[in-house]
Formats: C-alpha cells, structure tokens, sequence
C-alpha cells in the first residue's frame, strides 16, 4: 500500500450507535490530521497530531474522539453522532516539520451516513 | 486571521483550452504558502502546485501555473490545455508557520468536448 488509505470508506450509523474511522499513512510522516468536508462548505480542520500528540482541537464535540497510537496510524472515534455529522471525513499526513513549505497528501476519506 | 476565498463556484471550458480559477487570501504573516488541490468526484483530495510567499518566480508544474500576484493578496490557478480528466472541484489552499492549511469553498471545473 501507498500513501494514504482510509477505512471503511462508506459507512451508515444510526444516532446511538459507536464506530470507528482508521487512517494509515505509508509516506514516513509525522503530523496527521482530520478534515471534516460537508456540502457546500469549505474543508473544516478537526484535529492535528504531531508526533503523536494533539496539537490542535478545533473546537471539536466531544461525540467525536481522536486516537493516534504512532505516526502511521490515526482513527477517529465515534458515538452518538447526530445527522448533521453526514460527511465526507479526510485524514492527511505531513513531513510534521511545521515550515509553510510543508505539503498535506490525503486520504480517499470516508463517507458518513447518520441516519 | 487567515482566509482564502474562491468566488467561482463553477466554470466551464472546453478540451484544449485554457481555464482560470481564482483565489485570493488574507492573512497579515510575512511567509506562508499556498497550494491548490483537485477532488475528483471519488473524493481524494490530489496535490497540484505549490507557491511560496517568497518565491519570486510563479510556480509550474506540468499543465498547471500559479499566477501569484502578492500585492494583491492572489494565486490564481492556470491550467492549460484542459482535458476531460480535469474535470473536478479544485481547492485553494493557505498554510502558515505552525498551522494546518485552511481552505477554500472550491471551484468545480467542467470540461466539455
């Protein structure tokens, strides 16, 4: 595998139910991250690990919690999502260096359904 | 605080010729970079081009060009040539010292034949 990968990527959850969104990077990066993309609306950043720890929470709800184990691995948590949570969810990794010139390569992402 | 803006929530063009995306920013840092992004309709968000704040030169890459005028705060995306497979929406994007990028709402691009 190369790059990227996001698993599942369709899934359709009803509003009390708990599931899990993985991302796995083959690139050798430091900094992860999840982008929330709805309709009609510009990529919303989520959360930022770098080098393993939480850099940055984008005034996140709580119904929704991040876990990154090591550097290739990061999953988004989820329970008691509501409707307005149906999303496209990307994960993308960096070098995790901080300097401006510092690309971001995606995932496929994840398609969320809450019923 | 920074912010990028699209204002062409879609633009048309035919095979083979050249198509404009606009894109401006705002943000009161010195260095930064901007980038612009195609998602085709599967989702994946593909990296297309590069330009730093510094860079004196507008950057290139293949049938892409930035055309980064900084005193007016724009980086505007030239593809020449277009092809049916450009087909997509395309992102602007801005990243400063020690932050993820943020980004446009997005242009989608159709290429007709």
């Amino acid at each position: 595998e190369t790059g990227v990968t996001q698993t599942p990527r369709h899934l359709v959850m009803g509003m009390t139910n708990k599931k899990s969104l993985k991302c796995e990077q083959h690139l050798g990066h430091n900094a992860m991250y999840w982008y929330k993309q709805s309709a009609k609306k510009p990529l919303e950043l989520m959360f930022v690990y770098n080098f393993k720890e939480q850099t940055e929470n984008n005034s996140v709800p709580s119904r929704f919690s991040p876990e990154c184990p090591n550097s290739s691995h990061l999953f988004l948590h989820l329970h008691t999502l509501q409707p307005e949570d149906s999303a496209l969810y990307l994960c993308a990794s960096s070098q995790g260096g901080n300097t401006v010139r510092e690309t971001q390569y995606f995932g496929p992402g994840t398609r969320l359904l809450v019923l | 605080a920074q912010k990028i803006t699209q204002t062409q929530p879609g633009m048309f063009v035919q095979e083979k010729e050249a198509v404009t995306l606009d894109c401006t920013y705002d943000t009161s840092d010195q260095s930064y970079g901007l980038f612009w992004y195609k998602q085709p309709s599967s989702g994946e968000m593909i990296f297309l081009i590069y330009q730093g704040s510094y860079d004196e030169q507008n950057a290139t890459e293949g049938r892409y060009s930035l055309n980064f005028q900084k005193a007016r705060k724009s980086a505007n995306l030239v593809i020449s040539a277009s092809q049916l497979g450009d087909s997509a929406m395309y992102f602007c994007a801005m990243r400063q010292a020690g932050t993820a990028l943020i980004f446009g709402k997005g242009t989608t691009l159709s290429v007709s034949s």
